[in-house]
């Protein structure tokens, strides 16, 4: 199965900053990776595609990047609204695999 | 609007049975691969089972096969998950997901069911 490790496991963040999360795949997984926020009490939702494809609805501060075994998710001025857990996660092969999470706490 | 609503969920005992239903509106249901991804209280996300379009093919996680079934009906907009022999590690919150493209990620989730399996 792939692992994916995600890091850091929690990020303060101030409002306003660009952060980065990343995320690692213990093998290739060309860029079939994708990455869901889930807030507090909420389903995730799909905000990256493909690692680096744009989502109909999200923000447009939200970006990703990478390809093979290192991705990264990016914030772009971070607003309170995004203070929650990021998952990534791989359909490249099977059984589809999520990382354990990283969450965005207020510094 | 894309809406997913999944019923069925509760507490039972371990080894007994349960089947979720998930309920699929605002597109077309038989056009779409099909998936159950679970959460465990305050944990992660668990890729559960997924089914084609067509339901002619499923696919399972060595922690689920054998004891859960993904099925549909196309006829009734339905996704179903009938879980055997439930553990208290299947304790958890069930999501029913659309596929995106082909197969590969989840572009719509549901509310979630929670499921408890506790004697």
């Amino acid at each position: 199965d792939v692992v994916l490790t995600q890091s850091p496991a929690t990020l303060s963040v101030t409002p306003g900053e660009r952060i980065s999360l990343s995320c690692r795949a213990s093998e290739s997984v060309d860029t079939y990776l994708h990455w869901y926020q889930q807030k507090p009490n909420e389903s995730p939702r799909l905000l990256i595609k493909y690692a680096s494809q744009s989502i109909s609805g999200i923000p447009s501060r939200f970006s990703g990047s990478g390809s093979g075994t290192d991705f990264t998710l990016s914030i772009n001025g971070v607003e309170l609204e995004d203070l929650s857990i990021y998952y990534c996660q791989q359909g490249n092969s099977l059984p589809y695999t999520f990382g354990a999470g990283t969450k965005l706490e207020l510094k | 609007e894309v809406q997913l609503v999944e019923t069925g969920g509760g507490l039972v005992q371990p080894g007994r049975s349960l089947k979720l239903s998930c309920v699929a509106s605002g597109f077309t249901f038989n056009n779409y691969w099909m998936s159950w991804t679970r959460q465990a209280p305050g944990k992660g996300l668990e890729w559960v089972a997924s089914i084609t379009n067509s339901g002619g093919s499923t696919y399972y996680p060595d922690s689920v096969k054998g004891r859960f079934t993904i099925s549909r009906d196309n006829a009734q907009n339905t996704l179903y998950l009938q879980m055997n022999s439930l553990r208290s590690e299947d304790t958890a919150t069930y999501y029913c997901t659309r596929d995106g493209t082909y197969a590969s990620y989840f572009d719509y989730w549901g509310q979630g069911v929670m499921v408890t399996v506790s004697s």
